[in-house]
């Protein structure tokens, strides 16, 4: 079964609007969950790493400011879209790992955002 | 931000045929490859895994050969099924050190059809 859920799976909001996106590992506890986006025909890239109960790490040229990541538990993580514009229109993913063992990362079923 | 006009390499095969899907890569460093599964809105699926000290790891109907010469990944798929259509993905990564997070590189992907 699902290890890592998302939610919500889809969402429409408009123009200059904030939407958070929720990220939880089910049955462990993940002090690091990952943040990707990936647009139509394309590869996932990876956004943010974010760590629980410190700030999250960004990649080069994702605003931190615009997506803003909280982890404030050892199974939740959000990812909040402020502002959102139509460019921002994407599949986001998470992604987490048992900490204890080195099983591969598990991703969530993502969430699709469609800014109007 | 998207790029215009970028398609996903495609594959096609007879139901029942065996799949070779391919993945280079470039980091010298990576020592831990996955291959991910992802169907249509939905988030990547583990498949099989390889570490860089084997060339050759087999699951059910799937095969992950490592050529780290060339730095060359491919998945095999035996007799091939329809519901093997998806898009693949290679992904790979530093470090498989227990405890630590792991950050994923993705692969490009490649479309698989698989055709009656």
């Amino acid at each position: 079964g699902a290890v890592v859920s998302q939610h919500p799976s889809w969402v429409i909001c408009k123009s200059g609007t904030s939407v958070k996106i929720e990220c939880r590992s089910l049955d462990f506890q993940a002090t690091t969950m990952f943040w990707y986006r990936q647009f139509p025909k394309q590869s996932l890239m990876l956004m943010a790493t974010s760590n629980e109960g410190s700030k999250a790490t960004y990649e080069q040229g994702v605003e931190k400011d615009k997506f803003l990541i909280n982890h404030a538990s050892l199974t939740l993580s959000t990812l909040t879209v402020t502002s959102a514009h139509p460019e921002d229109s994407s599949f986001y993913i998470c992604s987490a790992s048992r900490p204890s063992d080195n099983s591969p990362l598990h991703f969530g079923n993502g969430t699709r955002l469609t800014v109007t | 931000g998207e790029s215009v006009g970028l398609h996903l390499p495609t594959l096609s095969v007879q139901e029942g045929d065996n799949s070779i899907i391919n993945c280079a890569y470039s980091n010298s460093a990576s020592d831990y490859f996955i291959w991910y599964k992802q169907e249509s809105g939905k988030g990547p699926q583990f498949i099989i895994d390889i570490r860089s000290n084997m060339d050759k790891r087999q699951g059910q109907r799937v095969t992950v050969l490592l050529n780290k010469t060339v730095k060359h990944l491919s998945l095999q798929i035996a007799a091939t099924q329809p519901g093997d259509s998806a898009v693949y993905f290679c992904a790979e990564t530093p470090s498989i050190s227990s405890g630590s997070a792991r950050q994923l590189t993705f692969g490009s992907g490649t479309q698989l059809t698989v055709l009656p």
